[in-house]
């Protein structure tokens, strides 16, 4: 099954509050993730990544946090905007293929609506 | 520097007829990956690609699906004898390495694909 998977389907939050989504793991060894944001008609696009060196890591407006102890991380969108109503996706390399390439794994997605 | 393009965006065919989807990766970049997605669901890998050579497979169906990274000229992921299933957006994005190298992999905007 997939490693990846998110707490809620859907979030909505008032223009210029911060919002959080959540995304649980289950294989431990997982040492590299990353956020995509995919807007209605669009491909996936990179947000912000974490290797598991690093509990926390800080972008323009974004910080995504990394807890191993129960391997779950979060994205924090702060101020938010009406132009960050997207689907957003946790998602990990395939680790364990032997073809040494890294296809990503991905979780269900959570929608964030921006409520103006 | 352009982008992944994919084409054509949108894409209808009847049951039984073939689906050519094409991706034009980033310049410089030699791996390909197709990913699928259904509505309201996560990407889900099919195949991985360099140059003339399929690396990884393990997410394409055993039958009617095929894809190629020819020396010249963009990746066709092909799909014979479509069904009703196959209706979905089949998203293409390349690399010039692997994540471990520290490259970001870059989406398309997708081929929606609608099976009538």
């Amino acid at each position: 099954g997939e490693s990846v998977g998110l707490h809620l389907p859907t979030l909505s939050v008032q223009e210029g509050d911060n919002s959080i989504i959540n995304c649980a793991y289950s294989n431990s060894a997982s040492d590299y993730f990353i956020w995509y944001k995919q807007e209605s008609g669009k491909g996936p696009q990179f947000i912000i990544d974490i290797r598991s060196n690093m509990d926390k890591r800080q972008g323009q407006r974004v910080t995504v946090l990394l807890n191993k102890t129960v391997k779950h991380l979060s994205l924090q969108i702060a101020a938010t905007q009406p132009g960050d109503s997207a689907v957003y996706f946790c998602a990990e390399p395939d680790r364990v293929s032997n073809f040494g390439n890294e296809k990503l794994t991905f979780g269900t997605g959570t929608r964030l609506t921006i409520i103006p | 520097n352009a982008g992944v393009m994919q084409n054509p965006r949108h894409l209808v065919r009847r049951r039984g007829q073939e689906a050519r989807l094409r991706c034009s990766p980033m310049k410089g970049h030699s791996h390909v990956y197709w990913y699928r997605q259904l509505p309201e669901e996560g990407l889900k890998f099919m195949v991985y690609l360099q140059k003339e050579n399929i690396i990884d497979e393990s997410g394409m169906p055993k039958e009617r699906f095929s894809a190629e990274f020819p020396k010249e000229g963009p990746s066709i992921l092909r799909i014979q004898q479509v069904v009703r299933g196959d209706s979905a957006a089949y998203f293409c994005a390349s690399a010039a390495g692997t994540a471990s190298m520290n490259t970001e992999a870059f989406f398309g905007q997708g081929t929606r694909l609608t099976v009538v």
